[in-house]
């Protein structure tokens, strides 16, 4: 069925350091992919998305590029800050649907000064 | 108010009783999606209401499971009978309409404890 992998957190990383959190997916058709963030006390807010291969979303420095030959959707950000501490989660929505998402476990990202 | 609202935000019930979420959408969005996040999981997709049309019910657990919304209005979410599986969080999302190019909006959420 469909489904998306991302990698298992948490992950720990200094102050200006470069991020990448993996994510992978399985679907029938062309799925849109999306970055979603949940800040801690906060809901989940959309961050960035692609609706097709090629795309590349991006938002508050955080990129991800649909790559339809791997299936993947990484997130990366070349300098992380301490604001960036959350946790994310990758997910996707199948072409001729209603936008229902499927996401994946989410992966913990912490930041230190 | 301007995003999604749901109540309570935490409930703590016994197994066997029944319970009732609510969600108020952002004004004049015509979607409306249930999930459901079990801890250290993913979100679930549970149902999804859009307009006056026929919802999708396919996400639902069981047949404990139930949720309503008037034209475009609040929906609630009813677990029947609950269990200790049941716990987890419950997030209501809306959007102005289907499709990839609307953004969910999500609210905070209900955390459902059945002891």
């Amino acid at each position: 069925g469909d489904s998306v992998t991302q990698m298992e957190g948490p992950v720990t990383l200094s102050e200006e350091a470069f991020l990448t959190i993996n994510c992978t997916y399985t679907a029938t058709g062309y799925p849109s992919l999306f970055w979603y963030v949940q800040y801690p006390g906060e809901g989940l807010q959309l961050l960035l998305k692609a609706t097709k291969a090629d795309d590349k979303g991006s938002n508050k420095g955080f990129e991800a590029t649909y790559r339809k030959e791997t299936t993947s959707f990484h997130l990366e950000k070349g300098s992380v800050q301490v604001s960036d501490s959350a946790v994310y989660f990758c997910a996707l929505s199948l072409s001729g649907g209603y936008n229902k998402l499927i996401f994946g476990a989410g992966t913990r990202l912490a930041v230190h000064p | 108010g301007a995003g999604v609202s749901q109540s309570p935000s935490n409930k703590v019930t016994e197994k066997g009783k029944d319970v009732e979420l609510r969600c108020d959408p952002i004004s004049g969005h015509t979607a409306l999606y249930w999930y459901r996040q079990r801890l250290g999981q993913g979100l679930e997709f549970l149902i999804y209401f859009q307009g006056n049309s026929a919802p999708d019910k396919s996400g639902l657990p069981s047949d404990r499971f139930s949720a309503e919304r008037t034209g475009e209005s609040v929906s609630t979410l009813t677990i029947q009978r609950t269990q200790q599986e049941d716990s987890a969080v419950y997030l209501c999302a809306s959007s102005y309409a289907p499709g990839p190019n609307q953004p969910q909006h999500f609210g905070d959420g209900t955390r459902l404890s059945i002891l």
